[in-house]
């Protein structure tokens, strides 16, 4: 399978602890994206990456949150000192630019990375 | 301020019936408009993506939309409802400028009644 794989699926961790979500997008992706989705709402942007290069970071995304994208492959993204506000669903998307290097728009995501904080 | 917008959390039609799903957009620039898919226990995918050119835009399984600058809007139709496409549906935009990351509505699950 060569589609966008996320790691690990589900997630149950405690208040206060740390927890790291991985993405593996398509190869030949060079723009990797995250977003979050709670029940009943559409995936909110949290942050872009073009190659290793953190282009975009919603204000959505406090201090706790970090993520990366070092060698332009897979990203990571980590959330530390969980509150219970942030269970949710962790999507990855990746995708490639248009002919002017633009967004073409065409995200393929994975299944997503289900957090739930106790 | 730029807002995508989907009327209807929930739709139900009967098989066989006509599907419309609506999307507004606000911005003083048409944006690049998407639909994607979301069944269950799967990951999003695209359906169907309005840029330049042709404002009725076809997409996979039947489905289509209409670009229409003087509405705003984008809604989704499908003339015949099957069973399998019971599904949550969004509507996604590009506003011009910044990165152009892809902004989503707030989804529309779509059920449909044997």
């Amino acid at each position: 399978d060569t589609g966008v794989s996320q790691d690990p699926r589900h997630k149950i961790t405690k208040r206060g602890q740390n927890v790291t979500f991985r993405c593996d997008p398509i190869s030949e992706h060079n723009r990797l994206y995250w977003y979050r989705q709670t029940l009943g709402q559409g995936p909110e942007f949290l942050t872009y990456f073009q190659n290793e290069a953190q282009l975009e970071k919603s204000r959505l995304l406090s201090d706790r949150f970090s993520a990366e994208r070092p060698k332009g492959s897979f990203s990571t993204l980590e959330i530390q000192r969980t509150e219970q506000g942030d269970s949710a669903m962790y999507l990855c998307a990746s995708s490639h630019p248009g002919l002017a290097g633009g967004n073409t728009g065409e995200l393929f995501f994975g299944e997503g990375s289900r957090l739930t904080v106790l | 301020a730029q807002s995508v917008t989907q009327l209807g959390s929930h739709v139900s039609v009967s098989e066989g019936a006509l599907v419309l799903l609506r999307c507004n957009y606000s911005s003083s620039v048409p944006p690049y408009l998407f639909w994607y898919v979301q069944y269950p226990n799967q990951g999003l995918q695209l359906l169907l993506k309005y840029t330049t050119g042709a404002t009725l835009v076809k997409g996979i399984n039947g489905f289509e939309a209409e670009f229409k600058k003087s509405e705003t809007s984008f809604h989704l139709t499908k003339p015949s409802a099957h069973m399998s496409d019971a599904a949550e549906y969004f509507c996604a935009v590009i506003f011009s400028g910044g990165y152009q990351k892809v902004t989503f509505g707030t989804g529309t699950k779509l059920q449909v009644i044997p």
